[in-house]
């Protein structure tokens, strides 16, 4: 039974490129959660989809970053016009409906040049 | 809005003994859930125990307890036994009842747990 998969699991990229982060809910979950660890801090909500639709995105910043999540294929977490404040560990967790514990993948370490 | 704290940026212990983390939350609402996650060096998430609020009952896994006061509005994570592997980052975050918009998790800001051999 496969966890929550995030894919690369690392990720250099220099000032003003674009990152496209993935995640791949375990089976069975159709809620995904994106989370944003900074250096040295505790995890901050970012956005919460189900499939197709963006519930919740209060915690994104208002430029720059996008979140959807397909009827097929992975959630995808994109940044555009990377800067060097966006260099963080990015977690998604996913979520059974009308579950409420939340399980993480390994995260993705950003590093921005 | 929820906050959640965690006073103890780091903490240390023998191996074999027990360690008691705190947490303290803030919130309105009179249902809820608390959690705590585990953050070893191989940064994964790992959740390691969860309470209901509208359950008395502390919620127990293996060497892992709590002991959860609804009224002062603490949630502490007893270790007994500890093990080298329990050396990690832990984090408590709380979560409003499900509903339709904002199942998000609020997380405080973590205690640094190092186990001595």
């Amino acid at each position: 039974n496969a966890g929550v998969m995030q894919n690369p699991r690392h990720l250099v990229r220099r000032r003003g490129q674009e990152a496209r982060l993935r995640c791949s809910p375990m089976k069975g979950h159709s809620h995904v959660y994106w989370y944003r660890q900074l250096p040295e801090e505790g995890l901050k909500f970012m956005v919460y989809l189900q499939k197709e639709n963006i519930i919740d995105e209060s915690g994104m910043p208002k430029e720059r970053f996008s979140a959807e999540f397909p009827k097929e294929g992975p959630s995808i977490l994109r940044i555009q016009q990377v800067v060097r404040g966006d260099s963080a560990a990015y977690f998604c967790a996913s979520s059974r409906p009308e579950r409420e514990t939340q399980y993480f993948g390994p995260g993705t370490r950003l590093l921005v040049l | 809005a929820q906050t959640v704290t965690q006073s103890q940026p780091e903490m240390s212990v023998q191996e074999a003994e027990t360690v008691t983390l705190s947490c303290t939350y803030d919130t309105s609402e009179s249902n809820y859930y608390l959690f705590w996650y585990k953050q070893p060096p191989s940064r994964q998430m790992i959740l390691v125990i969860r309470q209901e609020a509208y359950k008395q009952q502390n919620a127990t896994e293996n060497r892992f307890s709590v002991n959860f006061q609804k009224a002062a509005k603490s949630f502490s994570l007893k270790i007994s036994d500890s093990q080298l592997g329990d050396t990690a980052m832990y984090f408590c975050a709380f979560m409003k009842p499900l509903q339709e918009y904002g199942n998000k998790l609020v997380f405080g800001a973590g205690t640094i747990l190092r186990v001595k051999s």
